[in-house]
């Protein structure tokens, strides 16, 4: 299994609140991705970043930021949650190059109440 | 605009009963073709990559073959715990990001 671990696994939440998901890899890949799935939507990516501090969003970013400071840290930030934010949440990895194969961390599952 | 679809959106099969999924995408100029297994609860897995039109990969009871226009993940005499989502992914135009299909949910019966 790939080195990829997020935190935290669970967490519910009240609509209004800010939010920091964290993803961890232990694998020095370049690229971190963050997703979000939802029943009749499939993964759709949310932002991703191709270094320390460089960062580009992805097709559903509104409401998200994210960080990171560190090669091995990608932080996704809901700044104040909404209820459209409750999902599951992913974080991928992988190496430089276009045609990478992206690695999968275990998910969190946020409700926003 | 990208898009990959996958069809049948669900499939129930009898143990040992072969059947094949199917994926097809409309980016253009492909750089390669992802299959992954996601059970639920769990992260998508990496199963394969397909990079040319005639390529074929096999692991287990997986095979997956890549046309022009579509990719095909044949199942041969599969057992219950195949059961899980099956999904698909194209690398966009600008080959940063994915673009996935919505996925297969076989489910195989003892």
């Amino acid at each position: 299994d790939a080195g990829i671990t997020q935190s935290p696994r669970h967490k519910v939440t009240e609509t209004g609140t800010p939010v920091t998901l964290r993803c961890h890899q232990t694998e020095n890949h370049r690229y971190m991705y963050w997703y979000r799935q939802d029943p009749g939507h499939g993964l759709r990516l949310i932002h991703y970043s191709y270094g320390v501090k460089d960062t580009d969003k992805g097709e559903v970013s509104d409401g998200y930021s994210v960080s990171r400071s560190k090669t091995e840290d990608f932080l996704l930030t809901l700044e104040s949650a909404t209820s459209s934010q409750t999902s599951v949440y992913f974080c991928a990895i992988s190496s430089s190059g276009s045609n990478k194969t992206q690695y999968f961390g275990p998910g969190t599952r946020l409700l926003v109440l | 605009e990208d898009q990959v679809t996958q069809s049948p959106e669900a499939l129930r099969l009898q143990e040992g009963e072969s059947s094949s999924l199917n994926c097809s995408y409309t980016v253009s100029g492909l750089r390669g073709l992802f299959w992954y297994r996601q059970d639920p609860g769990k992260g998508p897995e990496f199963l394969f990559t397909l990079y040319s039109a005639g390529e074929e990969k096999e692991k287990e009871r997986l095979k997956a073959t890549l046309t022009k226009k579509e990719s095909f993940l044949h199942i041969t005499a599969p057992k219950p715990e195949d059961s899980a989502t099956y999904l698909c992914a194209v690398p966009d135009n600008y080959g940063q990001n994915f673009v996935f299909g919505p996925g297969t949910r076989l489910s195989v019966l003892p």
